[in-house]
């Protein structure tokens, strides 16, 4: 069971917005910044988004973070094939000193 | 460019101890953390824990009495010991560079391609 809580599967068509949650507690969320990375099938991890909006050069801007208290989305707009990938949240946890991760959430684009 | 790379053995035996380097290229080892990330086949990642150039650590609860991270500056090279491995410990195991504090250290913005580890007799 992850400490950060996200949907194990989203779905859009092509150009649709899409947007993923994740939920957690005053002691990551609520206190700290949010960071969200892309997994493609067979490759390691990249990251999309940084302290909570921030993209990383070469990530497209239809690609957006935002944060509301222990809760932040990764939204993303004018869906494409190739966005189709897990998506992950991760955080630091004050309580346990740590990093956590979400539980992942596979993105299908119909 | 900086760029990662894990290695060691693919294949550890339950009981035994899983043991790996990631040797770091392009940039320092100085002034970041430094991490562990695991994903068992099929599922998420894990955050193992992370080391700073330094040497202070943190790791996840789950791992702490079975995990030790090093790290050797002058090899530019951190590793990671799992001590007791038994089969849920068979994982893709990436190392990764983070932020520059604790705080900041999920962010990460560099990974290794990855390492598949299989703890079997």
């Amino acid at each position: 069971q992850s400490v950060l809580t996200q949907p194990p599967s989203a779905s859009g068509t092509p150009g649709q917005r899409v947007t993923i949650s994740c939920s957690g507690s005053s002691s990551n969320i609520g206190s700290n910044l949010i960071y969200w990375y892309q997994q493609l099938p067979g490759t390691a991890p990249k990251l999309l988004i940084y302290t909570n909006n921030q993209r990383p050069s070469g990530v497209p801007d239809r690609f957006s973070g935002s944060k509301s208290g222990t809760s932040a989305s990764l939204a993303i707009s004018g869906l494409r094939s190739e966005d189709e990938a897990e998506y992950y949240c991760a955080v630091w946890d004050g309580s346990l000193s740590g990093v956590v991760f979400g539980g992942g959430t596979k993105l299908t684009v119909l | 460019q900086v760029q990662l790379q894990e290695s060691g053995p693919g294949l550890v035996k339950p009981s035994e101890t899983l043991s790996l380097t990631c040797t770091v290229s392009g940039d320092s080892i100085s002034n970041y953390y430094w991490s562990w990330i695991r994903q068992p086949p099929g599922k998420g990642l894990e955050w193992i824990g992370h080391i700073y150039y330094s040497g202070s650590t943190n790791y996840n609860p789950s791992f702490k009495s079975r995990v030790t991270i090093s790290v050797d500056t002058s090899k530019h090279e951190f590793s990671l010991k799992l001590s007791s491995v038994t089969a849920a410990d068979t994982a893709v195991y990436y190392c990764a560079r983070g932020g520059l504090t604790p705080f900041l250290s999920p962010r990460f913005d560099y990974w290794g391609q990855g390492t598949l580890v299989t703890v079997s007799s």
